[in-house]
């Protein structure tokens, strides 16, 4: 069955710290890879995506993501995250070439402190 | 332009009763996702619709149903309510049922079961 697991359920952090979220997958084939990102009161937003080509991927807000095929991860990172990145991050995947059904991890709650 | 809506945005019922879900997608779209999301866990795949039929449903029982309508519109269904169907529900907008394609989310309807 498809799954995905993200590391950390919470995260803090001081502002201009770096930030990486990991986020591992299962599935037996070939995948979409999101990140989603939840603002305080805000919707479920993408922040990036991989579907095939270059495995490092930019997003908004300076986010960036490496897929790593062998190791079925898709991490998220940010080199100096801003009090204004405090959210809820998911990771998620869909079957390439398929329908858009998404399968999410349980997400990181990310703080960040001025 | 307006994004995804949702109707209501709080329901509480008491279990065994049925409850109704709206969705409207974003301007252009024609593929409509709902998924629940229980508190502290990410998004769980219910069931997608595309030319008004359902296309793919992830592992949810018949109590759930929906329906799309020629404006492409849609309702998520939930009969005889249990403690346990507490939570988000989201529904999500695409271009087309492709999994290539960007889900926008609506701001969700939080379902209370006492």
């Amino acid at each position: 069955a498809q799954s995905v697991s993200q590391h950390n359920h919470h995260v803090i952090l001081s502002e201009a710290a770096s930030l990486e979220l990991g986020c591992n997958y299962s599935y037996g084939g070939t995948v979409n890879l999101f990140w989603y990102v939840q603002y305080p009161g805000q919707h479920l937003q993408l922040l990036l995506k991989y579907f095939s080509g270059d495995p490092l991927v930019k997003g908004i807000k300076g986010f960036e993501a490496e897929f790593i095929k062998s190791k079925f991860s898709f991490n998220l990172r940010k080199p100096s995250v801003q009090w204004s990145d405090t959210a809820e991050y998911f990771c998620a995947v869909n079957a390439a070439g398929g329908y858009n059904k998404l399968i999410f991890g349980a997400g990181t709650r990310l703080a960040v402190h001025p | 332009d307006a994004g995804v809506t949702q109707s209501p945005t709080h329901l509480i019922k008491t279990r065994g009763q049925q409850v109704t879900l709206r969705c409207s997608p974003k301007s252009g779209h024609d593929t409509v996702s709902w998924y629940q999301q229980a508190l502290g866990q990410g998004p769980q795949f219910i069931f997608q619709y595309y030319e008004e039929e359902e296309r793919q449903r992830g592992n949810f029982p018949d109590r759930f149903s929906g329906h799309q309508f020629p404006n492409y519109s849609s309702e998520l269904n939930v009969n005889a309510l249990l403690l346990g169907d507490s939570a988000l529900y989201l529904c999500a907008s695409s271009l087309t049922p492709s999994g290539t394609y960007e889900q926008y989310f609506g701001p969700g309807t939080r379902l209370t079961v006492t």
